[in-house]
């Protein structure tokens, strides 16, 4: 099945500063690959996504990047705020019959130090 | 927010016991997940169903069953609790022919003694 692996599991910068995190798969037929937040007591949300046709997308102060040949994708946060801070969760993901067959990355705990 | 709810949000159970969580969808999506979340383990499929009465098995389905007699709820029951069942489960939902997202709901912590 598919591995994700996901790096690193806590990270801690300065308001205003960068976060990367990365992540890696192992199957090529994996198409999409969304990526999560979640907040202290809830559930994940998306907060953006790529398909396996497209190399960056941005969204604001957030952006991913994909490279299909070596089988790794990031998420890159810019300018960070407090609000920022919570848990990431990078994932895998491909259309199984209408069924998303999506695997989930350990999660990376994000701290925005004021 | 996706109209997800799921009962109860916390649970404390002996081992042995049988426990029932509930998902309950507003949102008239034909798939549904649940989902446990462990620390070092990120979010692992249990069940899905993808229509009323037809379910199928995760990568982490021992232990566990689901029922899904109408489309808006998705029951998860653990026969017989023990203590490794002990974690956060989230009820998640999706659309075919969508974008791929998985909606979720804000999740059951059990705890089992």
């Amino acid at each position: 099945g598919e591995n994700v692996e996901q790096h690193p599991s806590t990270l801690s910068v300065q308001e205003g500063d960068s976060a990367v995190i990365k992540c890696t798969y192992s199957d090529s037929a994996s198409n999409y690959f969304p990526w999560y937040k979640q907040e202290l007591g809830k559930g994940p949300q998306l907060i953006i996504d790529i398909r396996s046709n497209v190399g960056e997308k941005k969204d604001q102060r957030i952006a991913v990047t994909l490279n299909k040949t070596a089988k790794h994708f990031s998420l890159h946060i810019t300018e960070t705020q407090p609000e920022d801070s919570a848990v990431y969760f990078c994932a895998v993901s491909m259309n199984s019959g209408g069924y998303q067959k999506v695997t989930f990355g350990i999660g990376t705990k994000l701290q925005v130090i004021p | 927010d996706a109209g997800i709810t799921q009962s109860p949000r916390h649970k404390v159970t002996e081992t042995g016991t049988p426990v029932t969580l509930r998902c309950h969808q507003t949102e008239n999506h034909r798939y549904m997940y649940w989902y446990r979340q462990d620390p070092g383990h990120g979010l692992r499929l249990i069940h899905y169903s993808y229509g009323v009465k037809d379910t199928d098995k995760g990568e982490v389905s021992d232990g566990y069953s689901v029922s899904r007699s109408k489309t808006e709820d998705f029951l998860l029951t653990l026969e017989s609790a023990t203590s490794s069942q002990t974690s956060v489960y989230f009820c998640a939902i999706s659309e075919p022919g969508g974008t791929g997202e998985l909606f979720f709901g804000e999740g059951s912590r059990l705890t089992v003694l």
